[in-house]
This record gives C-alpha cells, structure tokens and sequence, in this order.
C-alpha cells in the first residue's frame, strides 16, 4: 500500500473487554513502532519491532498490552481487560531503518466505556 | 520537567502572519522531528533534521543542537494551516520517539 494502514479507525469497547489493534506497515519497513496518545497530549512509545523481534517493550504500560508481528510485517497490539484510562489514540509508524523518518498510520481511537 | 518541552502550547494568528513554535529538549538525540496533526486525522513527518535549517515551501525548520532548541516557522499562514504541531526527538538505537504535547495553531481567515 501506499503507507501504513491502521485498523480499525474506532473502538469503543466496554470494561474488560478485550481488544486488537491492527498496523499494516509500508511494505518493507523494518522497523514498527506503537505509540499511544491521550487525549490532549503528545504520543508516548510503546513498543518497537525490528522485523518479528519485539526488541523494546517497555513503555507498555501494563501486562494487559501485548504485542506481536510474527511475519514481520502486519503487527496487532492487544489489550486484555479494558480499563477506562487505556481510552487514546493507538499510533502505528513504520520506518525502513531505526533511525530514519517514521511514517504514521491514521491511528485508532479507543473509547473505553 | 518534560523531556521535551514545546511553546506556546496554543497559538492563534491571522491569515498572512509569520508563525514561530519552538522547542527545547534536554536529552542527547540523533534527530529532530516536526509533526503535523489534523483533528481527527493522523500524523504527518514535515521535517526530520538533525543540524542547521531545511525549508519546504512555506515551512522552515531551525535546529541549535549547543543549545538544544528548534523552531519552526510558518511564512505566510493560511486557515489550511490549522492543526496541531509537534516536535518529537529521536535518540538512541532503537530510534523511538520522544514527543511534546503539541502546539495547537488556529490562523483565521
């Protein structure tokens, strides 16, 4: 595709629900990363992927936020229990080298009921 | 104190006028990025620089690395230019970003 894809566009989900995300990266983006954005502020990471290697979780923020992207390239972040505060914008961005220019999905946006 | 630290946080102008929104980071980075942000809408990369000065049509973007500041800077602002600012540092191998909360810039007609 053209860039990255996010799916879907809107949750809204009610209390202890569990929930995907989807990111459809650039084709042949190594790199993914997840940020997460509340409302009113800046977007915070989440994770990042290098290829299927998940090599920094460390900014999820809960043992209910669970990441994969076994093929390399689709990633799907999962949050298990839905709590109110996870309600934000879920950013997908991919990049073809760590260190170079991110290019951001639409983002999805979480509404925790 | 924030990583990275924008101001103002809301800006209005008029059509025509020279915006500035700057931004100061206290962490070593690899690069500076300046985002847009529509309502609604997703993120797009304006610049990503990591010394001296790029400019994109009416768009210029400064970086002092000694004094770890940036600016941008609108020439000629249009109503279109409505949305949201951010600057966002990179650092480290992985290159994950660190953001500010964002500008929130309004030029009216």
């Amino acid at each position: 595709g053209a860039g990255v894809s996010q799916s879907p566009r809107y949750k809204v989900a009610k209390r202890g629900q569990d929930v995907a995300l989807r990111c459809d990266p650039i084709s042949g983006h190594v790199s993914l990363f997840w940020y997460q954005q509340a409302l009113g502020q800046g977007p915070e990471f989440l994770t990042y992927f290098q290829n299927e290697a998940q090599l920094d979780k460390s900014g999820l923020p809960s043992d209910r936020f669970f990441a994969e992207r076994p093929e390399g390239s689709v990633s799907t972040l999962k949050i298990q229990r839905t709590q109110q505060e996870d309600s934000a914008v879920y950013l997908c961005a991919s990049s073809s080298n760590q260190v170079y220019e991110q290019y951001f999905g639409p983002g999805t946006r979480l509404t925790v009921t | 104190k924030n990583e990275v630290e924008q101001s103002p946080q809301n800006l209005t102008a008029q059509e025509g006028e020279f915006i500035t929104i700057n931004c100061s980071y206290s962490v070593g980075i690899s690069a500076l990025h300046w985002l847009q942000q529509h309502p609604g809408g997703g993120i797009v990369s304006l610049f990503m620089l990591s010394s001296g000065k790029k400019k994109h049509g009416r768009l210029i973007a400064t970086i002092n690395i000694q004094e770890k500041h940036s600016s941008l800077h609108i020439t000629a602002s249009h109503p279109r230019d409505s949305a949201v600012y951010i600057c966002a540092v990179g650092g480290g191998s992985q290159g994950n970003l660190i953001f500010g909360k964002g500008t929130k810039l309004s030029v009216k007609p």
